[in-house]
């Protein structure tokens, strides 16, 4: 079986500042491991993906994250916040032999400030 | 297509009736998923098609909720017997492979509203 946590619910930031939405995963096989990001009344759209290569993966719009086996951890991060960067953030863990099949966490809302 | 096309986007329907749902998947994309999203909620997972092969079937809710893949290709989701906890957003995916977990691609989804 296979989980996510994503701690935070709703995480706020000025604009500029580091942005860092936190993902834990639970797998009893190495894992992969995805960022999406949801828009307003949009689709889910692929940020970045582990795919057990390099730990620390870079995705789209400046953002990376890195996976850390010791921690279960794979958390998201930007250097500075954009307004644009305002949306739903997705965690999802998969594993070989599930068939592709995703578990979702519950989501981060990310609001960026003036 | 050049990306997952779902109709309709938004359907309002009566508690007790019963609906459906279309998912087009990016052409030759072997796999096709759906999900559901409640509000304030993750994504549940409902289905999954891959091939040839028999669905996934093991995240739908209860026996209101059937789907079937046609010739490989197009998806319909048919939720019968509304109910208002029926009310979520659809989405659908599609993946060009497994077992490499390559992501998915989503479609903008489709709203449903039990009244």
């Amino acid at each position: 079986a296979q989980s996510v946590t994503q701690l935070g619910s709703h995480v706020s930031v000025s604009e500029g500042a580091l942005v860092l939405l936190r993902c834990n995963y639970s797998s009893s096989v190495p894992p992969y491991l995805f960022w999406y990001v949801q828009y307003p009344n949009q689709g889910l759209q692929l940020l970045l993906k582990y795919t057990s290569a390099a730990t620390l993966v870079k995705g789209i719009n400046g953002f990376e994250a890195e996976f850390k086996k010791s921690e279960t951890s794979f958390h998201l991060t930007k250097p500075s916040a954009h307004m644009s960067d305002a949306a739903e953030y997705f965690c999802a863990v998969g594993t070989t032999g599930g068939g592709n099949k995703l578990t979702f966490g519950t989501g981060t809302q990310l609001k960026v400030e003036l | 297509g050049a990306g997952v096309s779902q109709s309709p986007s938004n359907k309002v329907t009566e508690k007790g009736k019963d609906v459906e749902l279309r998912c087009d998947p990016i052409s030759g994309h072997t796999a096709l998923y759906w999900y559901r999203q409640s509000l304030g909620q993750g994504l549940e997972f409902l289905i999954y098609f891959q091939g040839n092969s028999a669905p996934d079937k093991s995240g739908l809710p209860s026996d209101r909720f059937s789907a079937e893949r046609t010739g490989g290709s197009v998806s319909t989701l048919t939720i019968q017997r509304t109910q208002q906890e029926d009310s979520a957003v659809y989405l659908c995916a599609s993946s060009s492979r497994t077992g490499d977990n390559y992501g998915y691609t989503f479609g903008s989804g489709t709203r449903l509203t039990v009244v």
